[in-house]
């Protein structure tokens, strides 16, 4: 069975450009979260998505957005793009019941010159 | 302001020897309890979760401890072994975000051969 797979897994941008990081969570799942691991401050939560719906974000500006596909598959969106936000973002993805074990894919690198 | 609180941030053990790594966590509505194993290039990977309901968990080498009363947990690897070597992550979660994550900041464990 395949794991949550995330892409591009290298991704360098300018400042001020956008990025757009793409994710496939396990087959059956239909809730997928994002994380932002910089280096030397943990893993910071972004966005849950669950159904379709934006259910929960983090303590991010709006410029950080995404969306969830009809198969689950979700996007994270970021704008404006700032060298502080060179990070890997990792999605992670679950079944919809509460508690139940959170999944991570490699991550993605996304690096702002 | 939900945190958890790990440490310590770098840990040097011999082979052999036991790992013991320790968090702390301030919302009493925490009720999922899990460990992270991250390896570089890589996402991190369910190591071992515990719920308040047990004081102790065991799966291999790898032990829970879990204090209700002193709102802390920690992990107990027993004889270490240099691929034990990674980065853990302790993480809390309370049900009201799905199962949204709250890490702490990470540990860089290194077994010595």
């Amino acid at each position: 069975e395949a794991g949550v797979t995330q892409s591009p897994t290298h991704l360098i941008k300018t400042r001020g450009q956008q990025a757009t990081l793409r994710c496939s969570p396990i087959s059956g799942h239909t809730s997928v979260y994002w994380y932002q691991q910089a280096l030397g401050l943990g893993l910071q939560f972004l966005l849950w998505y669950d159904e379709g719906e934006e259910r929960n974000r983090g303590n991010f500006p709006p410029r950080f957005s995404g969306r969830q596909f009809p198969n689950y598959s979700s996007e994270l969106n970021v704008n404006a793009l700032e060298l502080e936000d060179s990070a890997l973002y990792l999605c992670a993805s679950t079944t919809g019941h509460v508690g139940n074990t959170i999944y991570f894919g490699e991550g993605s690198w996304l690096t702002v010159v | 302001q939900q945190q958890v609180k790990q440490s310590p941030q770098s840990l040097i053990v011999q082979k052999g020897g036991i790992s013991i790594i320790n968090c702390a966590y301030e919302n009493t509505a925490f009720d999922y309890f899990p460990w992270y194993q991250q390896f570089p290039g890589k996402g991190p990977a369910l190591l071992i979760a515990i719920r308040p309901d047990v004081s102790e968990k065991k799966e291999g080498r790898f032990t829970i401890s879990f204090n209700k009363s002193a709102k802390q947990f920690s992990l107990h690897i027993m004889d270490s072994q240099p691929g034990d070597s990674a980065t853990y992550f302790c993480a809390a979660s309370d049900g009201t975000s799905g199962s949204r994550l709250t890490f702490g900041e990470g540990t860089q464990l290194t077994v010595n051969p």
